[in-house]
């Protein structure tokens, strides 16, 4: 049993430049979480899917962010126009219905830097 | 916005020492979790206690949830220094699959 992965695990990149991160959850997964998490504090919402349905957003997420779940498999997260206040680690989890407790598997994270 | 709050925000003990950390949420919850988190590193789930359970075990962990007063406990005993590691709670709404997560407890476990 793999674990959730996540693509690349390190990114720096220059204000205003777009970037993407990809996320592979757990094989037998139907729903795919993503959440940001900055130094110090606790990871925040960002988006799910369940299979490829994207069924909610945060206002977090604005309109510089994308999210797709095209196959109902792997994820990718865009950010667009990026800005220093994006850096932070971007997590990805999956979880399956196991008496409805939704149980979530976390990713190791993409560190984004924007310099 | 964070719904959990834990309590306290750093906790500092000594080897075979056991360590207590709270949480308190604002909304109904269909279940609570606990998740750790070494520096820099991804989160791994340690415990579900779902809404209807007072108390939970695992290993060396001890989870209990007060509905009537918003609450939960996660306690650790006979802690290690591989213990070292920030703790969150995260709440999942009675509707809705997200997770809220709290800002998180720092435990230093000193060998």
């Amino acid at each position: 049993d793999t674990g959730v992965s996540q693509d690349p695990r390190h990114k720096i990149t220059k204000r205003g430049q777009n970037v993407t991160f990809r996320c592979d959850p757990i094989s037998e997964h139907n729903r795919l979480y993503w959440y940001r998490q900055t130094l110090g504090q606790g990871p925040e919402f960002l988006t799910y899917f369940q299979n490829e349905a994207q069924l909610e957003k945060s206002r977090l997420l604005s309109d510089r962010f994308s999210a797709e779940r095209p196959k109902g498999s792997f994820s990718t997260l865009e950010i667009q126009r990026t800005e220093q206040g994006d850096s932070a680690m971007y997590l990805c989890a999956s979880s399956r219905r196991l008496a409805g407790d939704h149980e979530q598997y976390f990713g190791p994270g993409t560190r984004l830097t924007v310099t | 916005s964070q719904q959990g709050e834990e309590d306290p925000q750093a906790l500092s003990i000594q080897e075979g020492e056991n360590a207590t950390m709270n949480c308190s949420y604002k909304t109904s919850i269909n279940n609570l979790q606990w998740y750790r988190q070494n520096s820099g590193r991804g989160l791994v789930h340690l415990i579900l206690i779902r809404s209807n359970e007072r108390e939970k075990h695992s290993g060396r962990l001890r989870v209990t949830l007060d509905t009537s007063k918003k609450s939960s406990s996660l306690l650790i005993t006979a802690s290690r220094a591989a213990d070292t590691a920030s703790y969150f709670c995260a709440t999942r709404e009675t509707s809705g699959s997200r997770l809220t997560f709290g800002e998180g407890t720092q435990l230093t476990v000193n060998p």
